[in-house]
């Protein structure tokens, strides 16, 4: 099985802050990985899949990059309503979520 | 529009049995995959399997053999989690989900809560 190691657990960051999250694969994935966001009580919403492409209707403040096993999540400015757990998945091989990170505003 | 509509909370006991639906509509129920994933309270995201709604094939991930079995009826563009000998440790909300043509999981059900306790 793919492992996914998704760092830091937990992030607490001001408004207009730049946030990075990153998620390192066991094995080389391919780009075959997504970025969720999932805010409480609701189900997740997909924002980026092939490691680097944003959904249709997602803000471009938020992106996608990276190749192998290391892959980067980044806010490029943080805003009140990014409050949320968020969650890389790699497809490579079947699937595996990341442990999630919870972003907090300071 | 694409939707998936999933069936309400259940509440069971010990080594009962559950079945959880998921109806699709506003798109070709057969031309994308379903999966399935659970979310334990306060817990993070699990990968469940997914079930291929053209043939029909389930696959499982590890932790879900056995007790837990993907089915649909296309009549009705709608999947469904089976789960038996429940225990408390199955308590969870289950999600299902359509995957994308790109990759990734783009459209999600609610999510159904299952509470299992005496």
């Amino acid at each position: 099985d793919i492992q996914m190691t998704q760092s830091p657990s937990s992030l607490s960051a001001s408004v207009g802050d730049r946030v990075t999250i990153t998620c390192r694969a066991s094995q080389d994935i391919n780009k075959y990985l997504s970025w969720y966001q999932q805010k409480p009580g609701k189900a997740p919403e997909l924002l980026i899949y092939g490691a680097s492409n944003l959904e249709t209707g997602v803000p471009s403040r938020f992106s996608g990059s990276g190749s192998g096993t290391d892959y980067t999540f980044t806010i490029s400015s943080l805003q009140p309503e990014d409050i949320a757990t968020y969650y890389c998945q790699q497809y490579d091989t079947l699937c595996t979520f990341g442990q999630g990170t919870r972003l907090e505003i300071k | 529009q694409v939707q998936l509509v999933q069936s309400g909370s259940e509440l069971k006991k010990p080594g009962a049995s559950v079945k959880v639906s998921c109806k699709a509509s506003g798109y070709t129920f057969s031309s994308h995959t379903i999966n399935w994933v659970r979310q334990a309270p306060g817990q993070g995201l699990e990968w469940m399997g997914w079930i291929n709604t053209n043939s029909e094939n389930p696959t499982y991930a590890q932790g879900f053999t056995g007790r837990f079995v993907f089915s649909l009826d296309t009549s009705v563009s709608t999947t469904y989690l089976h789960i038996s000998s429940l225990k408390a440790e199955d308590t969870a909300v289950y999600y299902c989900a359509r995957w994308g043509d790109y990759g990734g999981a783009d459209y999600w059900g609610q999510g159904t809560l299952v509470t299992v306790s005496s």
